[in-house]
């Protein structure tokens, strides 16, 4: 079965400039998460899908962040513009959002470097 | 505010040593406790636990949770260069929401 897909898997923009991550989630999951990794810091959510609907999305920075999550499956995070502290690991997770025993399963990350 | 929090930061233990990670948490509406394992890329889920006392196991690998405490530790025996990795813990609540600890970073010598 695969796993959760992320591209690209590294990006290096100057700041100002717009990004785009992409993630394809487990099939049949139907909660999709975005997290941000700092160096030797755990992931901290941006934003939680459920189907296409965003139901919680209170970490995330809408001064320059947006995420979309059209027909519920596919998702996509975009930063315009990028600054220096974005720099960081954009992990895309999914579960099959049951009521208990719920487990996400993180893609490979991209890895973001703003210069 | 949920919040994890996690020791050691790091550990150096050489090839067949034995390790104890810990986790403690405070989340509001807990629903389960989460290790993952995380070498270069993502993080690989390892366990979840639920219930208090009960412990999991997974080859070298065992955790138990302690829901009065408000801990969980992980636990890997005869440890191998493989097992060198950051390990996380993360809290879930009941609306699914993990928070995460910092991670422990293991690194297992020859």
């Amino acid at each position: 079965e695969a796993g959760v897909v992320q591209s690209p898997r590294y990006k290096i923009i100057e700041k100002k400039q717009p990004v785009a991550f992409w993630c394809n989630p487990i099939s049949g999951h139907n909660t999709l998460y975005w997290y941000l990794q700092n160096l030797g810091q755990g992931p901290e959510l941006l934003i939680r899908y459920e189907n296409e609907e965003a139901v919680d999305d209170s970490q995330l920075p809408k001064d320059r962040f947006s995420a979309e999550r059209l027909k519920g499956v596919d998702s996509t995070l975009k930063i315009q513009p990028a600054e220096l502290g974005d720099s960081a690991v954009y992990l895309c997770a999914s579960s099959l959002g049951l009521a208990d025993a719920d487990t996400q399963y993180f893609g490979p990350g991209t890895r973001l470097t703003v210069l | 505010e949920d919040k994890v929090v996690q020791s050691p930061l790091s550990l150096v233990v050489h090839e067949g040593d034995t390790v104890t990670l810990n986790c403690s948490y405070e989340v509001t509406n807990f629903r389960s406790l989460l290790w993952y394992k995380q070498e270069k890329k993502a993080p690989t889920f390892l366990f979840m636990l639920t219930s208090s006392g009960i412990e999991k196991k997974s080859g070298r690998l065992s955790s138990i949770l302690d829901k009065k405490e408000l801990f969980s530790i992980l636990n890997i025996t005869a440890t191998q260069t493989g097992d060198s990795a950051v390990y996380l813990c993360a809290g879930n609540n009941a609306g699914n929401m993990l928070t995460f600890g910092g991670g422990t970073r293991l690194m297992v010598k020859p």
